[in-house]
C-alpha cells in the first residue's frame, strides 16, 4: 500500500545548529504533506504544511522542502532550540484531504 | 477554547470487555478522526467523519465502530477488546488539511 517514511529514527543536535528531518513518501498523487510534532505525553501538534504544486514552504524558524522527482520531504528547524526535542510525523493527505498517512516519526534530541 | 478533549486518560480492560472513547470539540470543525498509536510508530486512522452524520472506515477498523453524535462529538467503540488493541487513541478534527488533536487515551487489554 502507499506509505510514508522517515530515514532516519533519531537525531540529536546542538542548541543553536540547524536540524534536518527527511521523509520519504510513495503516493505521487498526494495533494498535500503536513510535518506534526509531538512532545511526550501529548497529542500531535502541526508545524507547517506544503501543497503538491509548491517545492518550499517557510515559517517561524521552519521550513519545509519537497521535492517531487524523488519524493521526498524535508522539515529544516533554524537555531534549535531545547523546547523543539519532540518526535517529528511526516503526513500526506489524499486528494479529498481526510485520510493522513502518517509516517513512522524521527525523535529529535536537543543538546544544551 | 478546550479544543480537543477525550475521556478517559487511561483505562484498562479485560480480553472481551467492552468500552467507548468519548471525545468532543468545540471548534466547529466538520471533520473528526480517531488513530491509533502504537510504540515507535506513526498514527494510524481507524475512522473518520468527514461531515456530521458520516463516517467512514480508516487504514485499520475492524474491531471498532464509531458513532458520530452530533457536529461535536465523535465516539470510538470497543466491542470486544482484544490485547492487539493495547494502543493509545487519539482523536482529532479539522476545517481544512491542519488536524487538531486531543490528549490521548492510554488504553491497556490483558
Amino acid at each position: 500500500g502507499e506509505s510514508v517514511g522517515l530515514h532516519l529514527p533519531t537525531l540529536s543536535v546542538q542548541e543553536g545548529d540547524n536540524s534536518i528531518i527527511n521523509c520519504a513518501y510513495s503516493n505521487s498523487a498526494s495533494d498535500y504533506f503536513i510535518w506534526y510534532k509531538q512532545e511526550s505525553g501529548k497529542g500531535p501538534q502541526f508545524i507547517i504544511d506544503i501543497r503538491s504544486n509548491m517545492d518550499k514552504r517557510q515559517g517561524q524558524r521552519v521550513t519545509v522542502l519537497l521535492n517531487k522527482t524523488v519524493k521526498h520531504l524535508s522539515l529544516q528547524i533554524a537555531a534549535t532550540q531545547p523546547g523543539d526535542s519532540a518526535v517529528y510525523f511526516c503526513a500526506e493527505n489524499d486528494t479529498g484531504g481526510f485520510k493522513t498517512i502518517f509516517g513512522a516519526g524521527t525523535r529529535l534530541f536537543v543538546k544544551a | 477554547n478546550a479544543g480537543v478533549t477525550q475521556t478517559p486518560k487511561f483505562q484498562v480492560l479485560k480480553t472481551g470487555q467492552s468500552m467507548t472513547l468519548q471525545c468532543a470539540q468545540d471548534m466547529n470543525h466538520n471533520s473528526m478522526y480517531w488513530y491509533r498509536q502504537d510504540p515507535g510508530m506513526g498514527l494510524r486512522l481507524i475512522y473518520y467523519s468527514a461531515s456530521e452524520g458520516t463516517t467512514d472506515k480508516g487504514e485499520v477498523p475492524n474491531g471498532y465502530n464509531v458513532s458520530r453524535l452530533n457536529k461535536r462529538e465523535f465516539s470510538l467503540r470497543l466491542e470486544s477488546a482484544a490485547p492487539s488493541q493495547t494502543s493509545v487513541y487519539f482523536c482529532a478534527s479539522s476545517e481544512g488539511n491542519e488536524q487538531f488533536f486531543g490528549p490521548g487515551t492510554r488504553l491497556t487489554v490483558l
